[in-house]
């Protein structure tokens, strides 16, 4: 039978390019948010986190930026390189004092060279 | 690496059995955390323990039970598998119950 999967927004750079990666988070209570790259096969890798009393965070080559008044949630990247190419996941903390991380449903990043 | 260790890499069973996935945290987290990824649900939380206590529950199934043992390792047991229950099982640790989870590599179920 046909199988049933997720459809993922996908993202398509060009290599050098900067990318953004968007995700609409639904609990306007959560504290917490997380951005991880999944590469094929792999487990989630963390990327960088925020929480809700800040609105900007950099890393390397990483920003996140928080909208609270939009539940919005972005991930930049900067000079986008092959190696960059996965899903990108956010995650929020549900669960208030007690993590308990909600996954979106990922973003395909394809970063062609 | 994010230093969470699990094992099996993969397993292959069949409907009716029992299996056990192992997963170690990264050193001096206390906090245990169980997901499963299948291709029509994305990833999923399962349970979480702290420190030995069981914290917080997701969506696990009742055929479905973890623990976390004294030396901080925890195991997720999955019973009476059935077809469905093919998917990636991911343990993550994290220093405490508030801080970033970095995960493990995964275990791939399969079910026969």
């Amino acid at each position: 039978g046909e199988s049933v999967g997720l459809h993922l927004p996908t993202l398509s750079v060009q290599e050098g390019d900067n990318s953004i990666i968007n995700c609409a988070y639904s609990n306007s209570a959560s504290d917490y948010f997380i951005w991880y790259k999944q590469e094929s096969g792999k487990g989630p890798q963390f990327i960088i986190d925020i929480r809700s009393n800040m609105d900007k965070r950099q890393g390397q080559r990483v920003t996140v930026l928080l909208n609270k008044t939009v539940k919005h949630l972005s991930l930049q990247i900067a000079a986008t390189q092959p190696g960059d190419s996965a899903v990108y996941f956010c995650a929020e903390n549900s669960g208030g004092s007690n993590y308990k991380l909600t996954f979106g449903k990922g973003t395909l990043l394809t970063v062609n060279p | 690496d994010s230093g969470v260790t699990q094992t099996p890499k993969h397993l292959i069973t069949a409907t009716g059995q029992r299996v056990t996935l192992r997963c170690s945290p990264r050193s001096g987290d206390l906090s245990v955390y169980w997901y499963q990824q299948s291709l029509d649900q994305g990833l999923q939380f399962l349970i979480q323990y702290y420190n030995g206590e069981e914290r917080a529950k997701g969506n696990i199934l009742e055929r479905f039970s973890a623990q976390q043992f004294p030396d901080l390792h925890s195991e997720l047991n999955l019973s009476s598998l059935e077809l469905g229950d093919s998917a990636l099982y991911f343990c993550a640790s994290s220093v405490n119950t508030h801080n970033a989870q970095y995960f493990g590599p995964g275990t791939r179920l399969t079910v026969l």
